[in-house]
C-alpha cells in the first residue's frame, strides 16, 4: 500500500542552524510531491510542490526540497532557520492521476530562540 | 478572495449525538477533499466530492459518517452517533478542478467527544 514516512517526530534546533526534514513514500508510478506548513493553532499552508522538472524545488520562507527520484525521498532544507519556523511540518503524496493525498505523520520544529 | 472556510471551528458533542462540519471551498473551486487529522496522527484522507457526487469515499469508516457537497451550499460532513475515537480536527481542502491542482486547506473543525 502506498505510504508515506517522516522519520522524525519532533526535531529541535537553534536559531541560524540548518534544517533538513526526511520524507520517503512509497510508490512506484510517477507521483506529485507536497511539503505543508502548520503553525500553532492555524491550519495547514502549503510550503512547496513538485510535480515536474527541475527536482530542487524553491518554496516560501527560504524553504527548499529535492526530489530525488531513485530514493523515493523528497527532504525538505532550509539553511538557517528562525524562532517563528517554528511549526509541525508534513510531506504529502499524490500519485499522478489519483486524488489519493496521502500525508506522512509530521514532523514537529522547535527553534530556540 | 476568501479561502476555504470551515465552521464550527470548534465543536462539543457528547457521545451518541451527532456532529455537522461545514466546507465552504474556495470561489471557484468545485472538488472538495476532508482529511482527519488524530492526535499524534498525520492527516488523513477521507473523502473526496465533486458538486452533488461523491468521488471517492474510500478513507471513509462505513457507519456512522457520511459526506455530501449539494449543487447550493457548503460541503457537510455529518458524524452520527459520536464516539470518544472521534475526537479529532477534521480538515477541509478544495481544488480548481482535479487532484492535480494545488488543494487549499481551511483552518479545520476541533471536535471534542465528551
Amino acid at each position: 500500500a502506498q505510504s508515506v514516512s517522516q522519520h522524525n517526530h519532533h526535531v529541535i534546533l537553534s536559531e541560524a542552524a540548518s534544517l533538513e526534514l526526511g520524507c520517503n513514500y512509497s510508490y512506484g508510478g510517477t507521483v506529485n510531491l507536497f511539503w505543508y506548513v502548520q503553525y500553532p493553532g492555524q491550519h495547514l499552508q502549503l510550503l512547496l510542490k513538485y510535480f515536474s522538472g527541475d527536482p530542487l524545488v524553491k518554496g516560501i520562507k527560504g524553504f527548499e526540497a529535492e526530489f530525488i527520484k531513485s530514493k523515493f525521498s523528497f527532504n525538505l532544507r532550509k539553511p538557517s532557520v528562525q524562532w517563528s519556523d517554528t511549526a509541525e511540518y508534513f510531506c504529502a503524496v499524490t500519485p499522478y492521476n489519483n486524488n489519493d493525498m496521502r500525508f506522512g505523520a509530521g514532523t514537529r520544529l522547535t527553534v530556540k530562540p | 478572495n476568501a479561502g476555504v472556510m470551515q465552521n464550527p471551528r470548534h465543536l462539543v458533542r457528547r457521545r451518541g449525538q451527532e456532529a455537522r462540519l461545514r466546507c465552504s471551498p474556495m470561489k471557484g473551486h468545485s472538488h472538495v477533499y476532508w482529511y482527519r487529522q488524530l492526535p499524534e496522527e498525520g492527516l488523513k484522507f477521507m473523502v473526496y466530492l465533486q458538486k452533488e457526487n461523491i468521488i471517492d469515499e474510500s478513507g471513509m469508516p462505513k457507519e456512522r459518517f457520511s459526506a455530501e457537497f449539494p449543487k447550493e451550499g457548503p460541503s457537510i460532513l455529518r458524524i452520527q452517533q459520536v464516539v470518544r475515537g472521534d475526537s479529532a480536527a477534521y480538515f477541509c481542502a478544495s481544488s480548481p478542478q482535479n487532484s492535480q491542482e494545488t488543494q487549499y486547506f481551511g483552518p479545520g473543525t476541533r471536535l471534542l467527544v465528551l
